[in-house]
């Protein structure tokens, strides 16, 4: 069975341009949660999504940051524009509903100049 | 306000020895705890958690976790590691009936050595 897909794996580029990471969820599973990982802040919540309406999206850093779900199975975590600070690995995982175990995608690193 | 501690940040232990890795928590209110295991390169695996019940809980790859509320502590155990075992190991915690939101700890490497 296919798991959580996200792309890129790896993302380099330069602070100021559009970022776009995405995520195709386990099929049928009906929530997603997209994750940063830092080594100064751990994991965080960003965002999640249940029946693809975003739910709780407290975890957002700034107005720069933007997720969307226009469908069942993909997720878009924009940033715009990207700063070094940005730079973290990304992870988005789905669920079967918000109270089952989460599975996660293997990541994407980005690396902003 | 709802925190995890995971207070080694590196666990070195050789091949076959037992290992516990720990993990305290702090809420003032019923918690679910979870374990996940993160190999490099790739996402969080569940390893195992507890909801209610038994206080010994059983994971995948031989580990278990026992959920003492009195200490507030759930700490991850071991009989005999591999080296396969090497990887991060985090501690997460969600308050009763809001598991979309997880509390991780800062993580622990489990670093297996011959």
């Amino acid at each position: 069975d296919a798991g959580v897909i996200q792309s890129p794996r790896h993302e380099v580029t330069e602070m100021g341009q559009e970022v776009t990471l995405r995520c195709k969820p386990i099929s049928g599973h009906n929530s997603l949660f997209w994750y940063r990982q830092t080594m100064m802040r751990g994991l965080e919540l960003l965002i999640y999504f249940n029946n693809n309406v975003p739910i709780d999206d407290s975890g957002m850093p700034e107005d720069r940051f933007s997720a969307k779900m226009p469908n069942a199975s993909f997720s878009t975590l924009k940033i715009q524009p990207s700063e070094p600070r940005d730079s973290a690995v990304y992870f988005c995982a789905s669920s079967i509903d918000r109270l089952s175990s989460k599975h996660f995608g293997d990541g994407t690193r980005l690396s902003i100049l | 306000a709802q925190s995890v501690t995971q207070l080694d940040s590196q666990v070195p232990v050789f091949e076959e020895a037992p290992v516990e890795l720990r993990c305290n928590y702090s809420s003032s209110v019923s918690v679910y705890l979870f374990w996940y295991v993160q190999y490099p390169n790739q996402g969080l695996q569940l390893l195992l958690k507890y909801l209610s019940g038994s206080t010994l809980v059983k994971g995948i790859n031989g580990f278990e976790a026992e959920f003492n509320k009195s200490q507030t502590s759930f700490h991850l155990r071991k009989p005999s590691v591999h080296i396969s075992d090497t990887a991060e190991y985090f501690c997460a915690l969600a308050h009763g009936g809001a598991t979309n939101k997880l509390i991780f700890g800062t993580g622990t490497l489990l670093a297996v050595q011959p």
